[in-house]
């Protein structure tokens, strides 16, 4: 069984463009979480994501954004990039919502020159 | 809001010792607590996940419990190895939110 996939790997940008970042979960999984990892700091939730609606954001700025496709696939946009976007992304999927294993996938690391 | 916290938040360990991580949080109304481990620049590996209803669980040498009452949870590591060392986060599901709130996470060192 596949795991979560996310792409890129790697991703360099400069400060004021656009970064698209996209994950695919577990086939079967419906829930899509994103977070991010800065250097130093702890897991920041940023948005969860099921069966194609938005359910929930963290407390960031309206600059990012994502949707979730009918095959439950997700993408995050980061719009107008500034230097503290510079993180770790993570995505996680599980199934369905409430008590069952969140899945990571292996990251896509943001640099904001 | 739920918080989550662990301790200690670094530990540097002689292989073969047996640890103790802790995680606490302060809102009891929780689905689950999952336990991960995270090695450096990479994603997070799922460890274990006790469900709301259970005191523990085990897989191979790691015991996880909870005690929902007091906001503990706490991860047991016997016999630790160098292959160990990672930095190891608590999450927790809560109650009506669905969103896991993680620990700042404990940064393992185990040397030969």
């Amino acid at each position: 069984e596949a795991g979560v996939t996310q792409s890129p790997t790697h991703l360099i940008k400069t400060r004021g463009q656009q970064a698209t970042l996209r994950c695919s979960p577990i086939s079967g999984h419906t829930s899509v979480y994103w977070y991010q990892q800065a250097l130093g700091l702890g897991l920041q939730f940023l948005l969860w994501y099921d069966e194609g609606e938005e359910r929930n954001r963290g407390n960031f700025p309206p600059r990012f954004s994502g949707r979730q496709f009918p095959n439950y696939s997700s993408e995050l946009n980061v719009n107008a990039l500034e230097l503290e976007d510079s993180a770790l992304y993570l995505c996680a999927s599980s199934w369905g919502t409430g008590a069952n294993v969140l899945t990571f996938g292996a990251g896509s690391r943001l640099t904001v020159l | 809001k739920q918080e989550v916290t662990q301790i200690p938040a670094a530990l540097s360990v002689p292989e073969g010792e047996n640890l103790v991580l802790n995680c606490s949080f302060t809102d009891s109304a929780i689905y689950n607590l999952q336990w991960f481990r995270q090695d450096p620049g990479k994603g997070l590996t799922s460890l274990l996940l006790i469900q709301s209803s259970q005191r523990e669980q085990t897989s191979g040498r790691l015991n996880a419990s909870l005690d929902k009452s007091s906001g503990r949870s706490t991860l047991y590591i016997a016999a630790s190895q160098p292959g160990d060392s990672a930095t190891y986060l608590c999450a927790v599901l809560s109650g009506g939110s669905y969103i896991p709130t993680f620990g700042r996470g404990t940064s393992l060192i185990v040397h030969p």
